[in-house]
């Protein structure tokens, strides 16, 4: 069945270690998303790819990178982890065309501590 | 700069009534309008999904509206259950021009939710 696929599914990490949220999808879309996610707050833009070796910033702003490698997988890093970069990790997506609708992993929830 | 606003904020109900969620949103050029759901610490799953050029989508017990011009959609829920307790997020596609290089690219807006409560 295809989807798309978060892991881990919750990380409690250490200040300064390097931490790595893997996101695949087995749709074949070119377009892959990062959105960020305070509890009980908006979802954030923070990276986005439109196929393979393109990646872009999103809306809000983040020390976080990400990498377009293979179309399929599209891994969010953070070097060195602080306390602000607890939330939820959600990542995203869709087709080509722009009157398909966007498909939503599981989620990461990051605490940082 | 696109701002998407639901109300309520949050809708508590009995079980069994019909009940509607809105959403507005200020740029009417948009290309779709997408219902989400979303559990506690979960991801997001799609209801329904609008293109700009239609006025509504059905799937089961839900129903989505959307009026472009006005820049309002808003979903209906029938015959309530427990079960649909959840956060219920709109979302409107837009294209948007990067900051640098004058590229364009596809933007998904968020607005801060409905939190449903159904109780028995």
């Amino acid at each position: 069945e295809a989807d798309i696929y978060q892991t881990p599914r919750y990380l409690v990490i250490g200040t300064g270690k390097k931490i790595t949220l893997e996101c695949s999808q087995t749709m074949g879309h070119d377009k892959m998303y990062w959105y960020q996610q305070d509890p009980g707050m908006e979802l954030h833009l923070i990276h986005y790819s439109y196929g393979v070796n393109s990646t872009e910033k999103g809306d809000l702003s983040s020390e976080s990178t990400v990498s377009r490698i293979r179309t399929e997988h599209f891994p969010l890093t953070l070097e060195s982890a602080r306390p602000s970069h607890t939330s939820q990790y959600l990542c995203a997506s869709s087709p080509g065309r722009w009157d398909y609708g966007y498909t939503f992993g599981s989620g990461t929830r990051l605490t940082v501590v | 700069k696109q701002e998407v606003t639901q109300i309520p904020a949050a809708l508590s109900v009995p079980e069994g009534e019909n009940l509607v969620l809105n959403c507005s949103f200020t740029d009417s050029a948009i290309y779709n309008l997408q219902w989400f759901r979303q559990d506690p610490g979960k991801g997001l799953t799609s209801l329904l999904l609008i293109q700009s050029s239609q006025r509504e989508q059905t799937s089961g017990r839900l129903n989505a509206s959307l009026d472009k011009s006005s820049g309002r959609s808003t979903l209906y829920i029938a015959a309530s259950q427990p079960g649909d307790s959840a956060t219920y997020l709109c979302a409107v596609y837009e294209v948007a021009l990067a900051n640098a290089g004058g590229t364009s690219y596809g933007k998904l807006t968020f607005g801060q939710g409905t939190i449903l409560t159904v109780h028995p």
